[in-house]
């Protein structure tokens, strides 16, 4: 069964600090591997997504890191703010085959940011 | 403004009901998806649609239907059938057509709940 794994459970991280949280998958056919944020009662919205053909991808305070020899990839918050506190779903697909993004999403972050 | 809308935000079900959820999009999108989110572990995908008149399971429909009649909506069926039906249920919609990288974008749910 396609799985990605996603790790802490929750995390707890002073204001300014860097929160990470680390997914690793299984499949090598996936090619595209993007992050939610989702506040409660709301659904999910897309933060950043990399493909594999780079290793590191930025878009303001948010960073993902890619690792395509270990399967691993994670997201960085820089500079992060209490606003930042929310869950945060890794997921992946094989778009290049289905191309219409059937995601396999991670368990979820949930993240607190303390000021 | 463009976007995804559920209804309700809650429903409740009484033992041996049918309930529809429903879920509209006006962002002109080929593909919608419908999911279920239990808490810790993450989003599944129930059912989704490419395009009109079609439709394939995903990893959990079994108590479950839809329908794709028009472009613009995706009504998910929860059955009798389903027994533990208590989730929180979102609907997400994408450009589809084969293109790639392209985002799914999410409604804001509808929590359903057994009476």
């Amino acid at each position: 069964q396609q799985q990605v794994k996603q790790s802490p459970q929750s995390l707890i991280v002073q204001k300014g600090g860097i929160p990470i949280i680390n997914c690793a998958y299984e499949n090598t056919a996936f090619d595209y591997f993007p992050w939610y944020q989702q506040f409660p009662g709301k659904g999910p919205a897309l933060l950043i997504a990399i493909r594999p053909d780079v290793s590191e991808k930025k878009e303001g305070r948010f960073t993902i890191s890619f690792n395509k020899s270990a399967k691993q990839f994670s997201l960085h918050i820089m500079d992060s703010q209490p606003g930042d506190s929310a869950t945060y779903f890794c997921a992946a697909s094989n778009v290049s085959n289905f191309g219409n993004e059937k995601l396999t999403f991670g368990t979820g972050t949930r993240l607190t940011i303390i000021p | 403004d463009g976007g995804i809308t559920q209804s309700p935000k809650y429903l409740f079900r009484k033992e041996g009901q049918n309930v529809t959820l429903s879920c509209e999009q006006n962002l002109n999108h080929d593909a919608m998806y419908w999911y279920r989110q239990d808490p810790g572990q993450g989003l599944r995908l129930i059912y989704y649609s490419q395009i009109v008149n079609d439709f394939q399971k995903g990893d959990i429909a079994e108590g479950y239907s839809v329908s794709r009649e028009k472009k613009e909506s995706f009504p998910l069926t929860v059955t009798s059938a389903q027994k533990n039906p208590t989730a929180f249920y979102l609907c997400a919609s994408s450009i589809g057509r084969g293109r790639k990288d392209q985002p799914q974008h999410f409604g804001d749910g509808t929590r359903l709940s057994i009476l």
